[in-house]
């Protein structure tokens, strides 16, 4: 059965810092792994979306990378903002499958 | 095209009784998918459709729970008998005819629900 784990679960950091978000799966037979951004009782919003025969995918301030064969991947922010506060969600599409096993999230503060 | 749209909002109903939540994709878009999030979680996969088949279904989609889509447009998901751990918020997802394993997905805002 897949499992996704992130860590950290809460960061808080000031505003202008970089910060890397860890996202690892122990299944690594996945068709690819995405990362969404959740605010405050609201729905999901897609940021990226890696295949697992890519390595990394980059829009705007964020990049994302994938390694399969470890069952790892990575969010960078750069220059975080306050705007960027939110919870940030990990989730893999097993091959053959259209479901989405999510993370539980790492809640990102950037303060001013 | 404004998304995908989730009604209610919120809904908070007592113990034992029945809800219903609809969803209303992205006109375009030919499948259809329910998550389930408490609090603190990530999202569970609930159900998927393809047109009006139903194609996935989670083992947490218990007896009480039945979701339909019917014309292969909008969707609901009804709930019988609720339970207080009922209480959540309910996702609905679309995605084109590509799938969303390669095309991504869009959410709804979602559904809270509080059963008291």
């Amino acid at each position: 059965k897949q499992e996704v784990t992130q860590i950290p679960a809460a960061l808080s950091v000031p505003e202008g810092e970089n910060l890397v978000l860890n996202c690892s799966f122990t299944d690594s037979a996945i068709y690819n792994l995405q990362w969404f951004r959740q605010d405050p009782g609201k729905g999901l919003t897609s940021l990226l979306l890696i295949q697992s025969s890519q390595r990394e995918q980059t829009s705007g301030r964020l990049n994302a990378s994938l390694d399969k064969s470890s069952g790892r991947s990575t969010l960078y922010i750069a220059a975080s903002q306050p705007g960027d506060s939110a919870t940030y969600l990990c989730a893999v599409n097993q091959g053959g499958s259209e479901k989405l096993v999510f993370g539980k999230g790492t809640k990102l503060t950037v303060n001013p | 095209d404004t998304g995908v749209s989730q009604d209610p909002r919120h809904k908070i109903t007592k113990r034992g009784q029945n809800v219903t939540f609809r969803c209303d994709p992205i006109s375009e878009h030919n499948r259809l998918y329910w998550y389930r999030q408490t609090l603190g979680q990530g999202p569970e996969f609930l159900t998927y459709f393809q047109n009006e088949a139903q194609l996935e279904k989670s083992r947490l989609l218990s007896d009480r729970f039945s979701a339909e889509r019917p014309k292969g447009s909008f969707s609901t998901l009804e709930i019988q008998r609720t339970e207080q751990g009922d209480s959540a918020m309910y996702l609905c997802a679309s995605s084109g005819p590509l799938g969303g394993a390669q095309g991504g997905y869009t959410f709804g805002s979602g559904t809270r629900l509080t059963v008291v």
